[in-house]
């Protein structure tokens, strides 16, 4: 079946410095990925979608400038935090959306955990 | 817009006890259904998905959920519950002709005790 890849899984920062995660679509081709955000003991929020080759559509509150979503090639998007703070400390999840018109199928992965310190 | 509500926060279970998670939506379209599992610290799981046909969706791990459009409804069900299905479980929706993103509901959070 369709595999997401998500990369780091864990990763520790200092304050004011920046991170990437990355998100792979593995043996599909995903025009579409979406990031979210999860709080311990809540649900999913997302965060933005990303559409390759055009910019990213964020959810209202997110701050562009602060979470950087590059959509390159069908089958890798990036999330960068910059100028990460203590309260962006969080689980972030990507999923992208298999090509084929139609397709119901929604895969996620395995997620971030960012700690900033 | 589309809301889901899964009322249950945290449901405790004995093992091999059946469980019931319950999940009800709102929606001014129609929608397709998804259950999805979420181990600690990992991504989410598809458990099952209603897209359309019969309204009983059997899924991995012997779950199965039951579509019911009168009460805006989709219950994850299991006759018998192991240790290993402890775990949060999301119920959620998307519009139907479209690539919309997922609305998910709050989270359950199953915990099966021996």
């Amino acid at each position: 079946g369709a595999v997401v890849s998500q990369h780091p899984s864990r990763v520790i920062c200092k304050s004011g410095t920046s991170v990437k995660i990355e998100c792979r679509s593995l043996d599909f081709q995903a025009t579409t990925m979406f990031w979210y955000r999860q709080f311990p003991k809540q649900s999913l929020m997302l965060m933005a979608t990303s559409n390759e080759g055009s910019k990213a559509t964020y959810e209202q509150g997110v701050e562009k400038d602060k979470f950087l979503i590059n959509h390159a090639s069908l089958t890798l998007s990036t999330l960068t935090v910059t100028s990460a703070h203590p309260e962006d400390s969080s689980f972030y999840i990507c999923s992208a959306r298999e090509q084929e018109q139609n397709s119901y199928g929604y895969t996620f992965g395995s997620g971030t955990r960012l700690t900033v310190v | 817009a589309q809301s889901v509500t899964q009322l249950d926060s945290q449901v405790p279970v004995f093992e091999e006890a059946p469980v019931e998670l319950r999940c009800n939506y709102s929606s001014s379209v129609s929608v397709y259904l998804f259950w999805y599992v979420q181990y600690p610290n990992q991504g989410l799981q598809l458990l099952l998905k209603y897209l359309s046909g019969s309204t009983l969706v059997k899924g991995i791990n012997g779950f199965e959920a039951e579509f019911n459009k009168s009460q805006t409804s989709f219950h994850l069900r299991k006759p018998s519950v192991h240790i290993s299905d402890t775990a949060e479980y999301f119920c959620a929706v998307r519009p139907t002709g479209s690539a919309r993103q997922l609305t998910f509901g709050s989270g359950t959070q199953l915990t099966v005790l021996p």
